[in-house]
């Protein structure tokens, strides 16, 4: 089976650092997503590893690990407007679907 | 450009209608993608077109009818909905099967079926 594992929910405060860990089980891995998702908006895509290592976006930075099917997404400085639901994705497969994690809801605090 | 329009925004119809939702982009991708949205859910595939062809179809039931009339404009034909398909529905676009992993997706339509 195809499965994503990542936290359903994780808080923390305005200048903050978090970590949202992503596990997964595929058939078929080209690489890993990072999508963010407003409550009342639309998803947005913030990054992609299909290779080992850390890419780096701004405040967002985004690693993975294919030997351990294991990636994270780092956001730094928190803002409140980071406030948002997380959603890790594998592509993956013969016909390189997307395949969704549940999301994590992420809560900045002042 | 790198938007990606829907229309309606909101759309209210009963278990007999017939409406269809509209999804347009001008960025030049040849995939396009129909997910429906649940809340506090991730997106759920429904539909992948790959150079204006079906590409996939998740097994979707008969009563949702996707159309891609060119390569900048994707339907969504609906027709005697359930309640249950109340959702946001949501449109997507990427540069091909192959980009995949980066999608643009439109704002949705909220969908409520009476």
């Amino acid at each position: 089976g195809q499965s994503l594992e990542q936290p359903s929910e994780v808080t923390a405060v305005e200048g903050a650092i978090v970590q949202i860990n992503c596990t997964y089980q595929t058939s078929g891995f080209y690489g890993l997503s990072w999508y963010q998702q407003h409550d009342g908006g639309a998803p947005t895509f913030l990054s992609y590893n299909a290779l080992d290592g850390l890419e780096e976006t701004g405040r967002f930075s985004s690693f993975l690990s294919r030997s351990d099917s294991y990636g994270y997404l780092l956001l730094q400085e928190l803002q409140m407007k980071d406030s948002a639901s997380y959603f890790c994705a594998v592509m993956g497969g013969n016909n390189r679907k997307l395949i969704w994690g549940l999301g994590t809801s992420l809560a900045v605090n002042p | 450009d790198t938007e990606v329009t829907q229309t309606p925004k909101h759309l209210v119809m009963g278990m007999t209608n017939k409406k269809s939702l509209k999804c347009e982009q001008h960025m030049g991708h040849r995939a396009m993608y129909w997910y429906k949205q649940k809340a506090k859910k991730p997106p759920e595939l429904m539909f992948v077109y790959s150079y204006e062809k079906l590409s996939i179809n998740e097994s979707v039931p008969s009563r949702f009818s996707p159309e891609c009339p060119n390569s900048s404009l994707l339907n969504l034909h609906l027709h005697a909905l359930q309640p249950e398909d109340s959702a946001l529905y949501l449109c997507a676009s990427a540069g091909g099967l192959e980009s995949s992993y980066e999608q643009y997706f439109g704002p949705g339509t909220r969908l409520t079926v009476t």
